[in-house]
């Protein structure tokens, strides 16, 4: 069963580093998010991308925040500046069609971003 | 602001019982609704989406949408011990394509 793939599983950076987590989705899907959860927190939306551009954002994607489909298999989240806050599990998803329309989104096993 | 609103439990049920999950949301226009199971330090994986007002039942889950209540419920008949687990409601807003987390419900069969 086709699934979505994220690397790496954990990583640890200093505080004002740059961090890119990588994510393969389901092949055939043509709607890409990232999702982020604090520990003890709920799940939040950070971005969605479609058509090779994004096609959504959250007050939390600010300007240290970018994503990148770099080739026709990898979607990356690059975060600029770390912060002590950026702390989380950052989960890729994937979808055939929007959400709104129905479309499930298919969740990755996530990336455990510490920042010290 | 669009927000997904959920009891956090901790609910508790013995085996075999039927567990009941519920969860309201705040924007009207939102029109598909998902619910998400997630395991302690894992991702989020679909149980069930739901669309139309009604029940939608799938082995020993059971959906159910209220939109003019703007509610949404999951029924887990025959509870087992590997259904404890945080349970996650989504909604889709009209004209997006994000999701809307609630913050879940944990949800603990005892044996």
């Amino acid at each position: 069963e086709p699934e979505v793939t994220q690397t790496p599983s954990h990583q640890v950076t200093q505080m004002g580093q740059e961090v890119i987590l990588r994510c393969v989705p389901i092949s055939n899907h043509l709607y890409f998010y990232w999702y982020r959860q604090i520990l003890g927190q709920k799940v939040e939306f950070l971005v969605s991308f479609y058509n090779n551009e994004i096609s959504e954002k959250s007050e939390i994607f600010d300007d240290q925040f970018s994503v990148e489909r770099p080739d026709g298999s990898n979607f990356t989240l690059k975060i600029r500046s770390t912060k002590l806050e950026d702390s989380a599990m950052y989960f890729c998803a994937s979808s055939l069609g929007p959400s709104g329309a129905g479309e499930t989104q298919y969740f990755g096993p996530g990336t455990r971003l510490l920042v010290l | 602001q669009k927000e997904v609103e959920q009891n956090s439990g901790p609910l508790s049920v013995p085996e075999g019982a039927i567990a009941s999950l519920n969860c309201t949301y705040s924007d009207r226009g939102s029109q598909s609704f998902f619910w998400y199971r997630q395991y302690s330090g894992k991702s989020p994986e679909l149980i069930m989406s739901i669309y139309s007002n009604g029940d939608k039942e799938d082995g020993r889950f059971t959906a159910q949408l209220n939109k003019a209540s703007q509610y949404v419920s999951l029924l887990i008949r025959d509870s087992q011990p590997s259904d404890s687990a945080t349970y996650l409601c989504a909604a889709s807003p009209e004209g997006f394509q994000k999701l809307v987390f609630g913050t879940g419900t944990r949800l603990l069969v005892s044996p």
